[in-house]
């Protein structure tokens, strides 16, 4: 079984400041994982995802994020937070021989100007 | 271009109408999937399909039922629609095999039922 928990379901920075999306997940197989970025009445798009391999993934749009294996984490980060950047991101797990994608709950990034 | 297609984008319909909401995708993926979305909200999975005529119910129990006649396309139908299926729907699909489930979106269905 697999889950995800996104702490902090909405999360403002200023602009130019770091941003850091917070992702914990739980799976019984190695885990694919993802962050999607959802704009207002607009589909999910791929920021980043994890399969094998480094564990320092970069992403579209500057972000990346780091796998964790010891902390079960995959935190979404950016050094510079841009007006733009404002949208609901979603962290997602799934696993070889898993059939689905489980996502948090999602977590509404503002920007202050 | 491979895509994945939804229409209406939104959609405004009074109670009791019967609606389909069309999904195409032109990527060749074999897995198709609906979720439902409230403003500001988790995605929940109502429907996914493996193959052609092949659907199961997802982890949200959900009045609405799909069909799968042809690999590329996925409706969604409600037969009677109420104001409680105002929601975002989503449309989403995935290569077959072992891989690893990466999903591909569609622009969304906004519906309102009066």
């Amino acid at each position: 079984a697999q889950s995800v928990t996104q702490l902090g379901s909405h999360v403002s920075v200023s602009e130019g400041a770091l941003v850091l999306l917070r992702c914990n997940y739980s799976s019984s197989v190695p885990p694919y994982l993802f962050w999607y970025v959802q704009y207002p009445n607009q589909g999910l798009q791929l920021l980043l995802k994890y399969t094998t391999g480094a564990t320092l993934v970069k992403g579209i749009n500057g972000f990346e994020a780091e796998f964790k294996k010891s902390e079960t984490s995959f935190h979404l980060t950016k050094p510079s937070a841009h007006m733009s950047d404002a949208a609901e991101y979603f962290c997602a797990v799934s696993g070889q021989g898993a059939q689905k994608l489980v996502f948090g709950q999602g977590t509404r990034l503002t920007i202050n100007p | 271009e491979a895509d994945i297609y939804q229409t209406p984008r939104y959609l405004v319909i009074g109670t009791g109408k019967k609606i389909t909401l069309e999904c195409s995708q032109t990527m060749g993926h074999d897995k198709m999937y609906w979720y439902q979305q409230d403003p500001g909200m988790e995605l929940h999975l109502i429907h996914y399909s493996y193959g052609v005529n092949s659907t199961e119910k997802g982890d949200l129990s959900s009045e609405s039922t799909v069909s799968r006649i042809r690999t590329e396309h996925f409706p969604l139908t409600l037969e009677s629609a109420r104001p409680s299926h105002t929601s975002q729907y989503l449309c989403a699909s995935s290569e077959s095999g072992w891989g690893t489930n990466e999903q591909f979106f569609g622009p969304g269905t906004r519906l309102t039922v009066l």
